[in-house]
């Protein structure tokens, strides 16, 4: 089945710094690669995601890079705020749409 | 439209028990997933239905049960509860259609088995 591996598990910044998170998935077949964020105590929530057709998307301060030929991908936050520490997950699309997930990341923004 | 519902929300059994959590949605989506959440390990895929009547494994489904006998609901139950099964549950729903990946969530269940 998929395999996906998340770094780093967790990563610290000043708050204005950006921050980058990758992902490696095993399974060439997957198409689709979300990235949810997860306060504590909170469900999971998706804050952007990327189809295996398009390289990168942004959405703000947000923005996602795919690589599908090393099987990677990554999550980039610039000027990050306190209010972006959370844990964050990424997920790679199987059969019948399930999700597998990264073991998360937990960022710290410090004021 | 209250999306992806879950009960109930905080549970304490002792090992042995048996239970049902409920996870209930109403935006006609035709697939539903279980995932439990342990600390380190990210969400883990224990059961999952593309429709109703079917259910299928996924990554850990070893003492859990699920049905799914109308649309709208996915039961995940335990059986015989034990310790390893402390966890927080979450259900998601999603559509079947290409153009509708993203899951929703529920807001969680969280057990604990003494």
């Amino acid at each position: 089945g998929e395999n996906v591996e998340q770094h780093p598990s967790t990563l610290s910044v000043q708050e204005g710094d950006s921050a980058v998170i990758k992902c490696t998935y095993s399974d060439s077949a997957s198409n689709y690669f979300p990235w949810y964020k997860q306060e504590l105590g909170k469900r999971p929530q998706l804050i952007i995601d990327i189809r295996s057709n398009v390289g990168e998307k942004k959405d703000q301060r947000i923005a996602v890079t795919l690589n599908k030929t090393a099987k990677h991908f990554s999550l980039h936050i610039t000027e990050t705020q306190p209010e972006d520490s959370a844990v964050y997950f990424c997920a790679a699309r199987g059969g019948y749409s399930t999700l597998t997930f990264g073991k998360g990341t937990m960022l710290l923004v410090s004021p | 439209n209250a999306g992806v519902t879950q009960t109930p929300k905080f549970r304490v059994l002792k090992t042995g028990q048996s239970m049902t959590l409920l996870c209930a949605q109403d935006m006609n989506h035709e697939y539903m997933y279980w995932y439990r959440q342990d600390p380190g390990m990210g969400l883990r895929l224990i059961h999952y239905s593309v429709g109703e009547g079917t259910t299928a494994k996924g990554e850990v489904p070893d003492g859990y049960n699920v049905s799914r006998l109308k649309k709208q609901n996915f039961l995940l139950g335990l059986e015989s509860a034990a310790p390893s099964q402390t966890s927080v549950y979450f259900c998601a729903s999603s559509y079947s259609n290409r153009a509708h990946y993203g899951y929703t969530f529920g807001s969680g269940t969280r057990l604990t088995v003494v």
